[in-house]
């Protein structure tokens, strides 16, 4: 069965620095682009940011919201994805789900909070 | 940026009653998914390229639309499909959400 499971959420203060990671199962991994999508509390769905194959050069993609302060990567020999969140803004506070093309899987998210 | 316009905002139905979402973008896309979210759980996956019904899905759940109006429609409402509805574009970057729709039985 396909998995993703979020991990490394937490909580954190304004201006610091938080890796969470997505660890994917049941399907090539490296055939499919992964994206990050964050709900704030209450709140509607948003992207934050995707990545792409290796055969399209790993290309990435950001929401203006965190474009220069966030980077996604992938490890396809470990089935991972991540999200380096630097800069942190208490309007980053949500829960970030991966989830791969097409929509089908998602994770089980993973909250961050940003507070003082 | 493709903005997605969801309505109603807010809506109720009876067992029994059809209830249809309407999503309308900003520019033409290709194709619709749409997502149910309950309370404290992730999204899942209702329909896929405007009209596919993904896998699971009962097919009370329907979708339609063309350019830059689509909808959802379930035929019978049902008490388990109680849940916030959001339309979702891949077609072009950045990827985009609707609002979403919450759905109440009445």
């Amino acid at each position: 069965a396909v998995q993703l499971v979020e991990s490394g959420g937490g909580l954190v203060q304004p201006k610091e620095s938080l890796k969470i990671s997505c660890a994917a199962s049941g399907f090539t991994f490296s055939n499919a682009a992964m994206y990050w999508v964050r709900q704030a509390p209450g709140k509607g769905l948003e992207w934050v940011a995707r990545i792409r194959t290796k055969p399209n050069n790993y290309a990435t993609y950001y929401a203006d919201s965190v474009k220069g302060r966030f980077t996604i990567s992938r490890d396809d020999s470990k089935s991972m994805v991540y999200l380096q969140m630097d800069n942190l803004k208490t309007e980053d506070t949500a829960m970030y789900y991966c989830t791969a093309e097409g929509g089908e899987y998602w994770g089980q998210g993973v909250m961050v909070t940003v507070s003082s | 940026e493709i903005v997605l316009t969801q309505s109603p905002t807010t809506t109720a139905a009876s067992p029994g009653e059809k209830v249809t979402i309407t999503c309308l973008a900003s520019s033409s896309v290709s194709n619709m998914y749409w997502y149910q979210q309950k309370s404290g759980a992730s999204p899942k996956l209702l329909i896929y390229s405007t009209s596919s019904l993904a896998s699971g899905v009962p097919d009370r759940f329907s979708g339609s639309g063309s350019g830059t109006s689509y909808s959802l429609t379930i035929n019978t409402m049902e008490a388990e499909d109680a849940a916030t509805y959001y339309c979702q574009q891949w077609s072009s970057n950045p990827l985009t959400f609707g609002s979403g729709t919450k759905l109440e039985i009445k």
